[in-house]
Parts: C-alpha cells; structure tokens; sequence
C-alpha cells in the first residue's frame, strides 16, 4: 500500500461545477499536511495548507480526518484556470519525512 | 526575487557521463529538499539537508548520488554514471523552520535527458 494515495482522475467537469478530491494516508503520526497544484511540465506550487479544523481559501475548502487518515479538497464555482494536477502531501515528524501522492488531474472545460 | 532557484534549467548528457545540480533556497530557509519526479508520478524524496547537516537520504539514493550543502545556503546535486533510468525531473525545495508545519516551495528544477 502507498504511504499516500490519490485517486489519479481525470476528473473532466464543466466550468461553474464544485469537485472534490481525497486523499489517504497511512502513516498515523503524520504532523502537517498540504495540497499544491502542479500546471504541466512546471513545478509544484503550494495551493493551502490543511490544518485540523478545517480551512478555506476563496474557492477552495480543504479538510482534515485524522480518525479516517484522509484529507480532502473542495473547489467550488470551478474556473478553466483550475485545471491542473493536484498533489496531496504529508509530513511526518518533524516536517522532513515529505511524502506526494501520485496526484488527481482535473480538466475543466467551457 | 528570492524564491529557489535552480540550474541548469535542462541537461542533455550521455549514458556513464556525471552531472552535477545546483540549488539556491530562499535566503532565510535553512532546510533544503531535493526531490525527482517522473511522469504521472509526484515528486519522490531523496534527501533533506538542515542547515549543512544532512539529516535524511532516500533508500531511491543510490551511490551513484551525492548530494552537499557546505556553507548552509547552496546545496548541489551529483549523479555519477549516469543511466537511462536517471531521466526525470529533478526538483529542489526550501523551507523555515520557524514551526514543523512550514510549507515547502519549489524551483523550477532540472530536466534531466540521458541518450
């Protein structure tokens, strides 16, 4: 089993629609975990860190299960701009022990 | 700016040729992070340097790899006898340390193509 796994997608959604990803982790001591959009051939841009309680970044709302080990993205009112690889990525103990899921592709379309 | 910065930005080498990387952080980030990425694959850890020390390497390191940080700032990248198999992205990445939740950011990183 993977120490993080996504769903690889693609995900093909109209513009305006919400989408969501999860993501699990097997690793229960894992501290600190994010979710960063990969545009094609590019690097891995932080998109938000997801903290216990929740949180939300204009369109985007990432949550955290730790009972369940998975983390989640929600993107609302999706935009063309939205497409992307979306990375799921946890820390383990002090924060070094970095580990990327595969990644969930997301195409939205006109 | 001063986000990671990394050369060269593409490398074209033949197979049992040595290649070497470099890595600038962002200047007040004292943990570096290399990493390789191959198609319809995320970024794979390879090592994480705090400040000079390297603190952890990958099982994915082989000999063949060595990576340095000798002042605390730059850190490079060597593959020795490179193969076929080396082909992929490599990506460098900086970090605070101010609290262990510290998000990385990434360079651009280096494209590796053995012939």
């Amino acid at each position: 089993r993977k120490e993080v796994e996504q769903d690889p997608g693609p995900f093909n959604v109209p513009e305006g629609a919400t989408v969501a990803f999860n993501c699990t982790y097997s690793n229960s001591a894992s501290q600190s975990f994010f979710w960063y959009r990969q545009d094609c051939r590019k690097e891995p841009k932080l998109l938000m860190s997801v903290y216990s309680s929740g949180n939300e970044d204009g369109r985007f709302t990432a949550q955290l299960n730790r009972a369940s080990q998975y983390i989640s993205l929600l993107i609302r009112d999706s935009k063309l701009s939205d497409s992307a690889t979306y990375l799921c990525v946890v820390n383990g103990a002090g924060g070094f022990k970095t580990i990327f899921g595969a990644g969930t592709r997301l195409f939205v379309k006109a | 700016d001063t986000g990671v910065s990394q050369n060269p930005r593409h490398k074209i080498t033949k197979r049992g040729q040595n290649v070497t990387f470099r890595c600038d952080p962002i200047s007040e980030h004292n943990r570096l992070y290399w990493y390789r990425q191959t198609l319809g694959q995320g970024p794979e850890f390879l090592t994480y340097f705090q400040n000079e020390a390297q603190l952890e390497k990958s099982r994915l390191l082989s000999d063949r790899f060595s990576a340095e940080r000798p002042k605390g700032s730059f850190s490079t990248l060597e593959i020795q006898r490179t193969e076929q198999g080396d082909s992929a992205m490599y990506l460098c990445a900086s970090s605070s340390d101010i609290t262990v939740n510290q998000p990385q950011h990434f360079g651009d990183g280096t494209r590796l193509s053995i012939l």
